[in-house]
């Protein structure tokens, strides 16, 4: 089974700043990779994934993540953050399309005015 | 269109009581996912179904939860007896041919 690592639990940055959300997985097979995003109350929304082709992806909302297959890592990234960037952010990982998906802790990032 | 349906979006219920949640796909999407998610945790994979068939139940407690997609469309997720420990948020999410999974807002369980 796939682990799945969110080193930060909480992020706290002003806004306009950049941030980087990072994230790493175990195994070393082919891997489909993805990002989520939760608001309050509210379900998962996908923010980026990488299947295959392009190690940087672009998401919705100006993020962007890259795949880094030697450091099996995909962190996330936003040149410059808004207010309304503040929820939590879930890494996920799947051996193959439709395969169980396994997801990290959770990142909170809050956006300081 | 429409996103995936969860009902009740939150439910008290006491100890050893019955619970039941219900979630409704994405129309035409054949895989349904059921979820559980602690707090401050990530979600992790109860049951998937492709149509009505369970293809991978191994992480779901049979000795109190079940769950049934009858027609291969909605689904409902029943624990029987409820423990302290089941209050989490329940997620169902739904994918056409087991591929980008939507969720629903989830059903937040607490049990008293």
């Amino acid at each position: 089974a796939q682990s799945v690592t969110q080193l930060d639990s909480q992020v706290p940055v002003f806004e306009e700043a950049p941030v980087e959300l990072r994230c790493n997985y175990s195994s070393s097979v082919s891997v489909y990779l993805f990002w989520y995003v939760q608001y309050p109350n509210q379900g998962l929304q996908l923010l980026l994934k990488y299947l295959s082709g392009s190690t940087l992806v672009k998401g919705i909302n100006g993020f962007e993540a890259e795949f880094n297959k030697s450091q099996t890592s995909f962190h996330l990234r936003k040149p410059s953050v808004h207010i309304s960037d503040t929820a939590e952010y879930f890494c996920a990982v799947s051996e193959g399309t439709g395969n169980q998906f396994y997801f990290g802790t959770g990142t909170s990032l809050t956006v300081i005015p | 269109e429409a996103g995936v349906v969860q009902s009740p979006r939150y439910k008290i219920i006491e100890k050893k009581q019955p619970v039941a949640f219900w979630c409704n796909p994405i129309s035409g999407h054949n895989t349904l996912y059921w979820y559980l998610q602690n707090l401050g945790q990530g979600p992790e994979l109860l049951i998937r179904y492709e149509n009505e068939e369970a293809v991978d139940d191994s992480q779901l407690p049979k000795d109190r939860f079940s769950a049934e997609r009858l027609k291969g469309v909605d689904s409902t997720l029943k624990i029987q007896p409820a423990e302290l420990g089941d209050s989490a948020v329940y997620l169902c999410a739904s994918s056409l041919d087991r591929g980008e999974q939507f969720f629903g807002p989830g059903t937040r369980l607490t049990v008293l």
